[in-house]
This record gives C-alpha cells, sequence and structure tokens, in this order.
C-alpha cells in the first residue's frame, strides 16, 4: 500500500512569502501530524489533526497553520516566512494514537 | 533539563559489534517510540512501546516504566545500520503530541 506522500520535496521562497505543504496519509488512516526539523532545534511537534480537526498544537507562533480535509490529505501554511522557518517539515500519519506513526520522507524548505 | 535525553549522541561501531542506545525521559508517558532517520531525512518508525520488550530482526528495544528509561539494541551491527537513532515519547497528559530526543548518530564501519 502506497506510504506518506509529502509534497512538494524541495522548495525555496523568499523571506515574506508564504507556503503551502501537503501531506496524503496512509488510506484509512485518520491522524495526521506535523514536525518541523531544525539542526539548532531538533525535531518538534507542530500541530496533529483528526478527521478534519485540530486535536493538538504545538509551541508555534499563528504564522504556522494547518487544516485536514474530508479525505484525510493535510495541508499545513506558512506566512509572512522568516529565514528561521527553513527546516526540513515532516508529516506522520495513524491509525489512531494508540498505533505506530508511518513519516512522509519530509519537503524540505528554505527561506532566502 | 529536556524532557528526553538519549546518550551516546555519537556513536562508531565496527561491523558486528554488539550496539545499545539510551534513552530517559522525566514524564509519565503512554508510549515511548524508536525512530531512524538516514540522510536525506525519511524517518522510520522502528518501535512503539508502553512495556517489556520488543524484537524486530536484529533489533530490539526494551522499556523500563519504573525506571522512566529505554533502550535500542541492534545486534551483529552493519554498515547499512548507520543512521539517526531518535526516540520520541507521548507523555500522560499530551495527547498525540510526540516529544523527540536529540537523536543519537551511528556509524557502523566495514
Amino acid at each position: 500500500k502506497a506510504g506518506v506522500t509529502q509534497t512538494p520535496r524541495y522548495l525555496i521562497k523568499t523571506r515574506g512569502q508564504q507556503v503551502t505543504l501537503s501531506c496524503s496519509p496512509i488510506s484509512g488512516h485518520r491522524s495526521v501530524s506535523w514536525y518541523q526539523q531544525t539542526p539548532g532545534q531538533g525535531l518538534q511537534f507542530l500541530f496533529e489533526y483528526f478527521s478534519e480537526t485540530q486535536r493538538n498544537k504545538g509551541n508555534f507562533p499563528g504564522r504556522f497553520s494547518g487544516r485536514q480535509f474530508s479525505n484525510s490529505r493535510s495541508e499545513m501554511n506558512v506566512s509572512t516566512l522568516e529565514l528561521g522557518d527553513s527546516a526540513l517539515y515532516l508529516c506522520a500519519s495513524s491509525f489512531n494514537r494508540h498505533y505506530g506513526y508511518t513519516f512522509g520522507s519530509g519537503t524540505r524548505l528554505t527561506v532566502v | 533539563k529536556n524532557e528526553v535525553e538519549q546518550s551516546p549522541q555519537n556513536l562508531t561501531a565496527q561491523e558486528g559489534e554488539f550496539i545499545t542506545i539510551n534513552c530517559s525521559y522525566s514524564v509519565g508517558i503512554s508510549a515511548l517510540h524508536w525512530l531512524q532517520q538516514h540522510p536525506g531525512g525519511g524517518i522510520v518508525s522502528l518501535f512503539m512501546l508502553s512495556s517489556g520488550k520488543k524484537k524486530h530482526g536484529r533489533l530490539i528495544a526494551t522499556i523500563n516504566i519504573q525506571e522512566k528509561h529505554s533502550s535500542l539494541h541492534i545486534t551483529a551491527s552493519h554498515p547499512r545500520d548507520s543512521a539517526v537513532y531518535i526516540c520520541a515519547v507521548r507523555s500522560e497528559t499530551s495527547g498525540s503530541r510526540l516529544t523527540f530526543g536529540e537523536g543519537t548518530q551511528l556509524t557502523v564501519n566495514p
């Protein structure tokens, strides 16, 4: 069965722009979580969506937002990009919180 | 102090050696995950534990809930095991949110 698909794989944006990243979970998985990975801060939780509802949110500014569609696909949006937003953004899907997670390959965002 | 601490940060081994990576955490947890990340970024989930021990091939993961400690063991290590190994916990109070350790960079030389 297909894994978790993240698009695009690589992205270069300019400061002040906004960006939208996409995550398609494994079929049947209703939970999608997003994470940011940077060399300085490591992996940090952004938010989790379950059945189109945000169930949990990490400590990130309001510029970071997300949503989930009825087919469980999720998008995250970062507005007014800053240099510090350069990172690998990973999503993971799960059937529910009591099962393990399957991660996507990530989107590497570079802000210049 | 981080909620999740791993040791060592870096580990170099010769092919065939037995490897242990440790993870200590400071909060009550509902589950602990061991993850593997290769260059390029992709993460593979190796184990999810809430008690006891799990084994998959040459990998063994153990957890001691009372001591708030988990170990990941690799038997008969191989150069293809070279990767970053990350411990992550889901606390009892944080729902689905994972908190991550800083990772252990493992290099296995032939």
